[in-house]
């Protein structure tokens, strides 16, 4: 089956950089997605890119795609405190049922703390 | 917009007790996910509705977890009977269809624990 990695843990100071690395196996996904859970909450989509990019920047936000090592990215700028949460990468595969349905395949989480 | 709601938000049973999970999706979604997030695990895509008819249940173990949809808005995840190995947080998730790139809106999750 599909298969998506991610580190599990990364510490940042506040204000520093922080950089999350996923890589994937699935080489037809089209659409990559970085979603942010904190503690006893639901997922919340940060954002995603689509196959045909290679960078993407949103804010403090900054997504990149490497499509020939399967290697995605996100790289938080200007790290804060509140940032502290778990971070996955999720990549959109074909239901096994097909019919043009798709389902997102998780990474296990990255998670980020932050150091005042 | 009010967002996916679920309930209860914990729930605790013993084993070879049954237990079921609520979920409104925003309204006017069509497509409606439930996934299974084991402590220190991504989420795992369990069932998923379109309307009223299920898309996709490959990943669900039928001889305990059933859910519906019967109206085409809330559904119902239920299992029967629980293991110790359910223990997890159910999320339900909604998306306006099942299109591809179309974003998926998750609810708080119920965090169940099987004794």
């Amino acid at each position: 089956g599909e298969d998506v990695e991610q580190s599990l843990f990364l510490s940042v100071r506040e204000g520093d950089s922080s950089v999350i690395n996923c890589t994937y196996t699935d080489s037809s996904s089209t659409y990559l997605y970085w979603y942010k859970q904190e503690p006893g909450a639901g997922l919340q989509l940060l954002t995603y890119i689509f196959s045909n990019m290679d960078m993407k920047q949103d804010q403090r936000l900054t997504v990149l795609l490497n499509k020939k090592d399967k290697h995605l990215s996100l790289r938080i700028a200007d790290t804060q405190t509140g940032d502290s949460a778990i971070y996955f990468c999720a990549i959109n595969t074909q239901t096994y049922s097909g019919a043009g349905s798709y389902q997102l395949t998780f990474g296990k989480g990255t998670k980020l703390s932050v150091i005042p | 917009e009010a967002g996916v709601a679920q309930s209860p938000r914990y729930k605790i049973i013993e084993k070879r007790q049954s237990v079921a999970f609520w979920c409104n999706p925003i309204s006017g979604h069509a497509t409606l996910y439930w996934y299974q997030q084991i402590l220190g695990q991504g989420p795992k895509l369990l069932i998923q509705f379109q309307n009223n008819g299920v898309v996709d249940d490959s990943q669900l173990p039928k001889d305990r977890f059933s859910a519906e949809r019967l109206k085409g808005v809330d559904s119902t995840l239920k299992i029967q009977p629980a293991k110790l190995e359910d223990s997890a947080v159910y999320l339900c998730a909604s998306s306006r269809s099942f299109s591809l790139g179309r974003e998926q809106y998750f609810g708080p999750g119920t965090r169940l624990t099987v004794t």
